[in-house]
């Protein structure tokens, strides 16, 4: 069975101070690993999606990196706009109907 | 222009009774999925639409059963509510089965009491 597990749950920073956000998956043969962000009320917005191991992607001040194991979500410099909660989903390679499995997500606060 | 739009918002009933969910789509996409997101906000998929094909999540009961009117279109009707039914359920869509990027609507809230 595929599972996808965040860390830490909740992440509060300060305006400024960068950090990481994890994701550590267990796929049966990875397809594709996604990151969304989602806002109160909202629904789930497309961020990046990883392929292979050691492929990276960057947005604006959001960097995901990917290993066999693990996905990181590199926030430098965050801004009071980028508090959200952040998911993370797989797609095993042996899926039928492109389901994806997410993981339970990360809470970022950024305080000015 | 909303792309993946849902009604309604918010969902009250009782138990026992049969509700139905809308869903459409304007992006010109070939799949659809229904997703619940229960109250310690975990997202699982419910069940995927492609081209009259339809993939069910096993874990789903059979109470809830997804119809598809036309390609724009995924409505989600549930029987015979029960309280754990309570929960967030998105709708999504994709360009086919192929693409990975999936597009969601804001959620429709439904409470069970």
């Amino acid at each position: 069975e595929d599972q996808v597990t965040q860390s830490p749950e909740a992440l509060r920073l300060q305006e400024g101070e960068s950090s990481s956000l994890n994701c550590s998956y267990t796929v049966s043969g990875l397809r594709g690993l996604f990151w969304y962000r989602q806002d109160p009320g909202k629904g789930p917005e497309f961020l990046f999606t990883l392929y292979s191991a050691g492929e990276e992607k960057e947005k604006e001040r959001l960097k995901a990196t990917l290993t066999k194991k693990e996905s990181f979500l590199h926030i430098t410099a965050p801004k009071p706009e980028d508090s959200a909660t952040y998911l993370c989903a797989v797609q095993a390679s042996i899926n039928a109907g492109n389901m994806l499995t997410f993981g339970g997500g990360t809470r970022l606060m950024v305080k000015p | 222009d909303t792309a993946v739009s849902q009604t309604p918002k918010y969902l009250v009933t009782q138990m026992g009774n049969d509700k139905s969910i809308k869903c459409e789509q304007n992006l010109g996409h070939d799949t659809m999925y229904w997703y619940k997101q229960d109250s310690k906000k975990f997202l699982k998929i419910m069940f995927s639409y492609n081209n009259k094909e339809l993939i069910i999540n096993e874990t789903v009961p059979n109470r809830f059963s997804p119809k598809s009117p036309d390609k724009a279109h995924l409505n989600l009707h549930i029987n015979s509510l029960e309280l754990g039914d309570s929960a967030v359920y998105f709708c999504a869509s994709s360009q086919d089965l192929i693409t990975y990027e999936q597009y969601f609507g804001p959620g429709t809230r439904l409470t069970v009491t």
